[in-house]
């Protein structure tokens, strides 16, 4: 199972883009990567999954280089409300795994 | 269509006690988990069920025990509830195939064991 390594913290103020980067040295072939997001008191929700180059969906954006060795979440123009823990999981297809997430990275949002 | 739905919510326990946390999908999800969260500690995996019929240890098992009790429900029980167990439950559930990694969370499930 790919081991992750992501920052334990980021501050950032309102309006700005926020790049995430998630290390997975040890990916397999058929591992996916996805983030997670996760508020105060509420379990995590799926945010974005990709294999490859770079995925974009309404919320975020995932940046991935052809070694897949990394992932970037790029969240544009954050807001408070993105005030968050954040998670990146490497996954492979098949029967189900033990999906371990790791301690994320907290993300703060000020004015 | 409520998704994945965790009983109870709150629990207080004194320590020897035994419990049992509930867990139930809708989705007809094949996988499902069970994490805890400490402060500072993140998401930490239980024990999991691949399939209807089979269960794994996790990262931490250590004093809990689980059921894969059909398809739809995965239960966590303590036998006798330490303090070191205080935390937030959360149950999760995945349906296998080209979208693995998509987990559905429960609201968790808060405990306090005194």
């Amino acid at each position: 199972l790919a081991k992750t390594t992501q920052p334990i913290s980021m501050d950032s103020y309102e309006g700005q883009e926020v790049n995430i980067t998630c290390s997975h040295n040890n990916i397999a072939t058929n591992d996916y990567i996805t983030w997670y997001q996760q508020f105060p008191s509420q379990g995590p929700r799926f945010i974005i999954q990709g294999y490859k180059t770079k995925v974009t969906n309404e919320v975020a954006s995932l940046f991935i280089p052809a070694d897949r060795k990394s992932s970037t979440l790029s969240l544009p123009r954050v807001s408070l409300s993105d005030t968050a823990v954040y998670y990146c999981l490497v996954a492979a297809l098949g029967s189900g795994y033990a999906l371990n997430f790791g301690k994320g990275t907290s993300l703060l949002v000020t004015p | 269509n409520a998704g994945v739905t965790q009983t109870p919510k709150f629990q207080v326990l004194k320590t020897g006690q035994s419990m049992t946390l509930q867990c139930a999908q809708d989705m007809n999800h094949n996988s499902m988990y069970w994490y805890r969260q400490d402060p500072g500690m993140g998401l930490r995996l239980i024990y999991y069920s691949a399939s209807e019929g089979t269960t794994d240890k996790g990262e931490v098992p250590n004093g809990y025990n689980v059921s894969r009790l059909n398809k739809r429900e995965f239960s966590l029980r303590l036998e006798s509830a330490a303090p070191s167990q205080t935390s937030v439950y959360f149950c999760a559930s995945s349906q296998t195939g080209w979208r693995t990694g998509e987990l559905f969370f429960g609201e968790g499930s808060r405990l306090t064991v005194l």
